[in-house]
């Protein structure tokens, strides 16, 4: 079954500073790989996914991800933060049939002035 | 569309009550999943539904839960009797191909 592992629980970063979240799977062959955020009381949106093809994928809100297949790693980043990016963000693994989405534990990330 | 509906968007309730939350999934989305976030455990899949049929229950912690979905447009995920450590937010989320749309979720405190 597949698995994700978010490593950081909390991040803070100054507002204008780049941000890079970091997320690994574990699954035996090429997986679907999502980010998702959370802002407080509300659920979950899409950010970007991949499924093949280029490993650089571009999301909403000026994110970006990168698939690196050696590495089992799907890390999102931002080049310059916005106090409106403060909130959770999850990385979510899928793959082939299998219906189910697995959610990583989730990264807080705080904003500074 | 209005995107995934969830009501209420709050619930607090005794111990021993039963307890019925809802959801209206987008417009023709053929699958809809429920789950649990709590502090502790994260995001917990409870049950997923494909054409309104249950295809996947292992999740629902209990026999207290239940989960029905008796049309395309409408889930209600069932707690009876509700006890303290049920509260969580509960969201519903539907989907068609790989995309998931969550809903804003209830968020649940048995006292």
């Amino acid at each position: 079954a597949q698995s994700v592992t978010q490593p950081d629980i909390h991040i803070t970063v100054s507002e204008g500073a780049s941000l890079e979240l970091r997320c690994n799977y574990s699954y035996g062959a090429t997986p679907y790989l999502f980010w998702y955020v959370q802002s407080p009381g509300q659920g979950l949106q899409l950010l970007l996914k991949y499924f093949s093809g280029d490993t650089l994928v571009q999301g909403i809100k000026g994110f970006e991800a990168e698939f690196k297949r050696s590495q089992s790693s799907f890390n999102l980043r931002k080049p310059s933060v916005h106090w409106s990016d403060a909130a959770e963000y999850f990385c979510a693994v899928g793959a082939g049939n299998d219906y189910k989405l697995s959610f990583g534990a989730g990264t807080t990330v705080t904003v500074r002035a | 569309d209005a995107g995934v509906i969830q009501s209420p968007r709050h619930e607090v309730t005794e111990m021993g009550q039963e307890v019925t939350l809802r959801c209206k999934p987008i417009s023709g989305h053929n699958s809809l999943f429920w789950y649990r976030q709590t502090m502790m455990r994260g995001l917990e899949l409870l049950i997923y539904f494909n054409n309104n049929v249950p295809i996947d229950d292992s999740g629902m912690p209990e026999d207290r839960f239940s989960a029905k979905m008796p049309n395309a447009s409408f889930s209600t995920l069932k707690i009876q009797p509700s006890e303290p450590r049920d509260s969580a937010v509960y969201f519903c989320a539907s989907r068609e191909g790989w995309e998931a749309f969550f809903g804003q979720g209830t968020r649940l405190t048995v006292v």
